[in-house]
């Protein structure tokens, strides 16, 4: 059973940068063609995708996001990795990361981890 | 871009009575790429339904979705105390994952 593991700091300082990784278990992140996303959501809000990466390390983004975020894999470790730049309040949100086994949805999702954007 | 509007925004029903959600498409859509997620609080959302009308694995055949073009349904046939909760229809398109804003289900 494939399970993913978000984990990184849960409070961050506007303007500077949040890193969140996730931990895939039960199946190899470079296998198959796979889309690994992020995928966040405001409290008491929708849900906004991120962004996605594959095990090649080919990556879609959200444009409104644009220039802020970078995704990354790590074959090695089985894990794959957000980057979020000159973060805002607006950024406080839980954070998910998913697996789809087809480009067109998300077929597994990590608990999700908040993450809160404060001085 | 495709936008995706959901309604009703809130939706109160009866355990055992029949729901049904709608999706709505800016504009015309691929039937492939139209999914269905159930969240509950403090959960991850839960894929329900893919490519329109098919349902995921070990999701209960009261669930159904149904739908073509700009307009999609969800229907739970017969309500059980564990489907309130907040649905969100998703689409994909040219790299993309676009996520209607929800409907609550509620008691």
């Amino acid at each position: 059973q494939v399970q993913l593991q978000e984990s990184g700091p849960g409070l961050v300082k506007p303007s500077q940068t949040l890193s969140l990784t996730c931990t895939v278990s039960g199946g190899s992140i470079s296998s198959g063609t796979y889309s690994w996303s992020w995928i966040r959501q405001p409290a008491g809000k929708g849900l906004e995708w991120i962004g996605r990466i594959f095990g090649n390390g080919a990556a879609n983004y959200n444009a409104s996001l644009s220039g802020r975020v970078t995704m990354s894999v790590d074959t090695s470790k089985n894990q794959f990795s957000l980057t979020l730049t000159s973060v805002t309040a607006a950024d406080t949100a839980v954070y998910y990361c998913t697996r789809g086994d087809n480009s067109a949805w998300h077929n597994y999702w990590g608990q999700g981890t908040l993450v809160t954007v404060s001085s | 871009e495709i936008v995706l509007t959901q309604s009703p925004g809130t939706l109160s029903l009866s355990p055992g009575e029949r729901a049904t959600l709608s999706c709505r498409a800016s504009q015309r859509v691929t039937s492939s790429y139209l999914v269905w997620y159930q969240q509950k609080p403090g959960q991850a959302p839960r894929f329900l339904i893919y490519s329109a009308d098919r349902r995921a694995a070990g999701i209960p055949d009261r669930f159904s979705g149904s739908g073509s073009g700009t307009d999609f349904t969800l229907t739970i046939s017969r309500l059980e105390p564990e489907d309130f909760a907040v649905y969100y229809c998703q689409h994909y398109d040219d790299s993309r994952y676009i996520f209607g804003q929800g409907t609550k289900l509620e008691i």
